[in-house]
């Protein structure tokens, strides 16, 4: 059975730091590319960023350009989100999501989500 | 940046009647590859978006059959032949024919 689990979401200043954690089982990770995708409370679905099997390939949302950076850890079936200069507009629940293969360029869809970790960015 | 734009933003159904959403698409989502990258999800209520199309008219696993959608190029349409009380919800179109995927506003299901 396919796992995503989030985590590190909290309350954090505006002007700071978070990194969120995915960690993923039931397939083989390095397998296929995975994403985040938020939801402000309310609101609908806005892709964050991608990376393909290999890191070889990644994107970003112009929202997030510059200040976000995604990772993953094979070894350690680990999808990251390192997020940086955090806004009142960053205030979402984050999502990971595994795609159907391992490129990222096109053709990604998202066939399993995790539960989503809250990130509300506040002072 | 691909604007995805779906219509209407809410409709109230009687069960056992259909719905039809549509989402429109900024550009073509024909890829030179041959497939048309559109997908639709729907996101129950206090849970993650599910995958319910993908590549414009294929049901993903265990997608009940009343679901269905078309479309070509900058046109699509997801349509449920007979409402059930558990496909309330919000429904999202999605593209992926370039990176930096985009969703539609969504599309809120309720019951009448």
């Amino acid at each position: 059975e396919v796992q995503l689990v989030e985590s590190g979401g909290g309350l954090v200043q505006p002007g700071r730091s978070l990194r969120l954690s995915c960690a993923a089982s039931g397939f083989t990770f390095d397998d296929y590319a995975m994403h985040w995708v938020r939801q402000a409370p309310g609101k609908g679905l806005e892709w964050v960023s991608g990376i393909s099997w290999n890191s070889g390939s990644i994107g970003y949302a112009d929202s997030v350009k510059g200040r976000f950076t995604i990772s993953r850890d094979n070894a350690k079936n680990s999808l990251y989100l390192q997020m940086n200069s955090l806004r009142a507009e960053d205030t979402a629940l984050y999502y990971c999501a595994k795609a159907n293969y391992g490129a990222i360029l096109w053709g990604n869809y998202f066939d399993y989500w995790g539960q989503g970790t809250l990130v509300t960015v506040s002072s | 940046d691909i604007v995805m734009t779906q219509t209407p933003l809410s409709l109230s159904v009687t069960p056992g009647q259909p719905a039809s959403i549509s989402c429109k698409s900024s550009q073509s989502l024909l890829h030179s590859d041959g497939k048309t990258y559109l997908y639709w999800y729907l996101q129950k209520p206090g849970q993650p978006p599910q995958l319910l199309i993908y590549e414009v008219s294929n049901r993903f696993s265990g997608v009940p059959d009343r679901f269905s959608g078309s479309g070509s190029g900058t046109d699509f349409t997801l349509k449920i032949s007979r409402v059930e009380a558990e496909d309330v919800g919000v429904y999202y179109c999605m593209q992926s024919i370039q990176l930096l995927y985009t969703f539609g506003q969504g599309t809120k299901l309720e019951i009448k």
